[in-house]
Parts: C-alpha cells; sequence; structure tokens
C-alpha cells in the first residue's frame, strides 16, 4: 500500500491542551497536506506545506515536516470541543493525493 | 455555489445489484477524484480524471467503473455489487492537480447486503 500512517491512531485531551498528531510517508513529495472530518462528513482542507519549508503556522495549527525523516506532525493548541474529528495526512503522488489511516482526536470539555 | 455534491447520501443495494454514484461539481475543476473509506483504512483512491474524458485507474480500481463525460461530472459504477464494497465512498475535485487542497463532498454511505 502507498498509504501514509498517523500516529496515534486515537487521542484524548482536555479544552485547553495541546493535541500533537504525526504522520509518516514513503515517497518524496512536492506537498504535504493535513485535513479534518467531522463524524459523518466529508474531508475539509486545513492547511499544506510544500516540501522545502519546514514549517507552517495558520491560526491554532502548526505543521512541521521533515523530508528527511518522510514525517511531519500537525500541533493544534488551545484545543476545544469543536477540534473533535479525525485528522489525515496526504502526500502528492503526481496527479493524486495518497491519504494516510488518520488520528481521531476526542476533546472533552 | 454548492462545491461538490454527491448523490444518492445513502443506498442499500442486493448482491449483484448494479448502481451509480454521480458527482458534480460547479468549480470548474478539471480533476475528480472516487475514494472510499473503511475503518481503519483511511481514504483509498478508486479511479481518478484529470480532465474531461479522461480517466485513470487508483489503488482499488477492481469491481468499479467510471465516466467523465462532461467536465463538471464524474460517476461511478458499480455493476456487480459484492459486500466488500459496503462502504463510503467520497468525491473530491481540485482545479490543477494536488498543488492545493481538495473540495470533498458529503459521501455516499453504501451497503451491499
Amino acid at each position: 500500500s502507498q498509504q501514509g500512517e498517523e500516529d496515534p491512531q486515537a487521542l484524548s485531551i482536555q479544552e485547553g491542551e495541546n493535541a500533537t498528531m504525526n504522520c509518516s510517508y514513503k515517497t518524496s513529495i512536492n506537498n504535504l497536506q493535513w485535513y479534518r472530518q467531522n463524524s459523518g462528513r466529508g474531508l475539509v482542507h486545513l492547511i499544506l506545506i510544500r516540501s522545502n519549508e519546514r514549517e507552517k503556522h495558520s491560526g491554532r495549527l502548526r505543521v512541521t515536516l521533515d523530508t528527511s525523516k518522510k514525517s511531519s506532525s500537525l500541533l493544534i493548541t488551545a484545543s476545544r470541543a469543536a477540534d473533535t474529528a479525525s485528522y489525515f495526512c496526504a502526500t502528492d503522488d503526481t496527479d493524486k493525493l495518497i491519504f494516510g489511516t488518520g488520528t481521531r482526536l476526542q476533546v472533552f470539555p | 455555489n454548492a462545491g461538490v455534491t454527491q448523490t444518492p447520501k445513502f443506498r442499500v443495494l442486493k448482491t449483484g445489484q448494479s448502481m451509480t454514484l454521480l458527482c458534480a461539481q460547479d468549480m470548474n475543476h478539471e480533476y475528480m477524484y472516487w475514494y472510499r473509506q473503511d475503518p481503519g483504512m483511511g481514504l483509498r483512491l478508486i479511479h481518478y480524471s484529470v480532465g474531461e474524458g479522461t480517466t485513470a485507474k487508483g489503488e482499488v480500481p477492481d469491481g468499479y467503473n467510471v465516466s467523465r463525460l462532461k467536465k463538471q461530472n464524474f460517476l461511478l459504477g458499480l455493476e456487480s455489487a459484492a459486500p466488500s464494497q459496503t462502504s463510503v465512498y467520497f468525491c473530491a475535485s481540485i482545479k490543477g492537480g494536488p498543488k492545493g487542497g481538495y473540495t470533498f463532498g458529503s459521501g455516499t454511505r453504501l451497503t451491499v447486503v
């Protein structure tokens, strides 16, 4: 399978805490993207980081990329109950994206 | 502006029946994709299209066919449904390939009994 892997598979935290999710992938990339999926809904694009970038921020999201280790991490700071969702990384492969297996994040009020 | 619309949202099929899932986008996107999502498996690519009249196989194409006769529509067909095709199917589109974020539909939940 070409899929990347994410860990942890599931993460439970309290509101206000930070959440960190990791993604490992297998092939060389031009960019890596993170998506959120609320229960029963489609995926929503969160942030894209290019292969020549090491870190990117968007609001409470911070993404890092280490191409030498073929890994990325997504940090959500000061989490909220509304952040409860599954989070997926995706890497580009010619004309398509390959998605990881996802991390289920539960944020308790 | 509807984005990506998938129909139907739910369907139950008997083994051996056929059906077509429709994906429609109104954003003038060139690239369109069909993924399936199964528990613990993430999203796996079935077929995709890089423009009107073109299609290509993804990671799990067996048992499915697709057509892209019009730029705005991407159809996914199951000729003879099997229980292994029970899944949630997502369509996605983007203007110029995976250099930016995809827009996803809300999914079709298919059960084959």
